[in-house]
């Protein structure tokens, strides 16, 4: 069973817009990633948020954590069309060996 | 460093043929995982490795075997393929300590007919 769900499924947004995902999870968690995938190959690691943290970021990207509603978003700032792909979060549950549990993901397309 | 690879990158199997699909990292990782991914679904875990000579079941292993004989490779095998494993699979791996994020190879798309 898949604990991330993330919503939207798919976003289209035009070039210098914001792109925000959202990721619900259902158990605790040791940390909350988020990757990227462009077609056809594989994922990226974008960012990664502890559970003691609430917003972390890294260069164009936020990140938001609230454990309380086991929810997580990922926001992309001044999108580009290269930002076009699709964005998994991913939850790394407590328990060790980082054995991750992906989302659905979030299919991002970015107009020019 | 050539990072996480995977060989092959794409392969069609009658049902009930037989394959291995191979992993190698080039980044001393202790950890590997296999991975399949669904049209429309996150990725699934298959197996994974902790360290040479060590596997442990994921999420959906039932039809899967995997090996650890050397620490760089991760083999997965489908000894009796099925149409239901049409897929695409990825191997991925991480050191242990440090940081906590996964390295993914670039995929192998499977056809079962």
């Amino acid at each position: 069973s898949q604990q991330g769900e993330e919503d939207p499924q798919a976003l289209s947004i035009q070039e210098g817009e914001n792109a925000t995902m959202n990721c619900s999870y259902k158990t605790s968690i040791n940390n909350l990633q988020w990757y990227r995938q462009n077609s056809g190959r594989g994922l990226v690691h974008l960012i990664l948020i502890r559970s003691n943290e609430r917003e972390k970021h890294s260069g164009r990207l936020r990140v938001t954590l609230d454990t309380s509603k086991k929810s997580s978003s990922l926001l992309i700032t001044a999108s580009r069309a290269a930002d076009t792909a699709s964005y998994f979060c991913a939850t790394d549950p407590s328990g060790g060996y980082n054995k991750l549990i992906f989302g659905a993901g979030t299919r991002l397309a970015v107009h020019p | 460093n050539a990072g996480v690879t995977q060989t092959p990158k794409f392969r069609v199997l009658k049902t009930g043929q037989s394959m291995t699909l191979l992993c190698a990292q080039d980044m001393n990782h202790e950890y590997m995982y296999w991975y399949r991914q669904d049209p429309g679904m996150g990725l699934r875990l298959i197996h994974y490795s902790v360290g040479e000579g060590t596997t442990a079941k994921g999420e959906v292993p039932d039809g899967y075997n995997v090996s650890r004989l050397k620490k760089q490779n991760f083999l997965l095998g489908l000894e009796s393929a099925a149409p239901s494993q049409t897929s695409v699979y990825f191997c991925a791996s991480r050191e242990v300590g440090g940081k906590e994020t996964q390295y993914f190879g670039p995929g192998t798309r499977l056809l079962v007919l």
